[in-house]
């Protein structure tokens, strides 16, 4: 069983540049969360998603960014016009159905940085 | 609002040693825990998690947390230190009975001496 995926695993983009960043979650896995980490911190929390649903997107910034799940593919998270505090490491984590068991397996992350 | 503390940035020990790294939480209720590993590049992989019953937790590579409640700690133990387990240790809470975000501490970084 494949673990979560994540990809590009870096990505350089110029200031005012957008960034997509992908993630599929493991198989059977349906609750996608997006983390935000930067240098010298710990994660913090951005978005949770369900197929086609944003849940909780409480620590998203209200600009320039996005994020979905489609029925088919993979999440997506999107950055608009990025700066260079948008450099960070964003990681994805997914977990399976309710009443399977509560953990998040997280991916190897997309390390972003903006020149 | 929930917050976690992980008090030690740095830590240094020797290889063979005992550790313990420390994790005070904030939460109304008796949140899940969890601790994880960051190896330097890497993602993070779970070492353990307490959800409820026994306060004293086994996870993987030798790891052991200690759930007490009335010091809201929840503290990870390992009794011989290897070199390899050099890394960024993360302590995490999230609300218990549902699916939710996560709520890190600042981390800490373990330095493994020969």
């Amino acid at each position: 069983n494949a673990g979560v995926m994540q990809n590009p695993r870096h990505l350089v983009r110029r200031r005012g540049q957008e960034a997509r960043l992908r993630c599929s979650p493991m198989k059977g896995h349906s609750h996608v969360y997006w983390y935000r980490q930067l240098p010298e911190e710990g994660l913090k929390f951005m978005v949770y998603l369900q197929k086609e649903n944003i849940i909780d997107e409480s620590g998203m910034p209200k600009e320039r960014f996005s994020a979905e799940f489609p029925k088919e593919g993979p999440s997506i998270l999107r950055i608009q016009q990025v700066v260079r505090g948008d450099s960070a490491a964003y990681f994805c984590a997914s977990s399976p159905p309710k009443g399977v068991s509560y953990e998040q397996y997280f991916g190897p992350g997309t390390r972003l940085t903006v020149t | 609002a929930q917050s976690v503390t992980q008090p030690d940035i740095h830590i240094t020990v020797s290889e063979g040693a005992s550790l313990e790294l420390r994790c005070n939480y904030s939460y109304g209720a008796t949140p899940y825990l969890f601790w994880y590993v960051q190896s330097p590049g890497q993602g993070l992989q779970l070492l353990l998690k307490y959800f409820s019953g026994d306060t004293l937790v086994q996870g993987i590579k030798g790891f052991e947390a200690e759930f007490k409640r009335s010091q809201s700690s929840f503290n990870l133990r390992k009794p011989s230190v290897h070199w390899s387990d050099a890394a960024e240790y993360f302590c995490a809470v999230a609300p218990s009975g549902g699916y939710n975000k996560l709520i890190f501490g600042a981390g800490t970084r373990l330095a493994v001496h020969p």
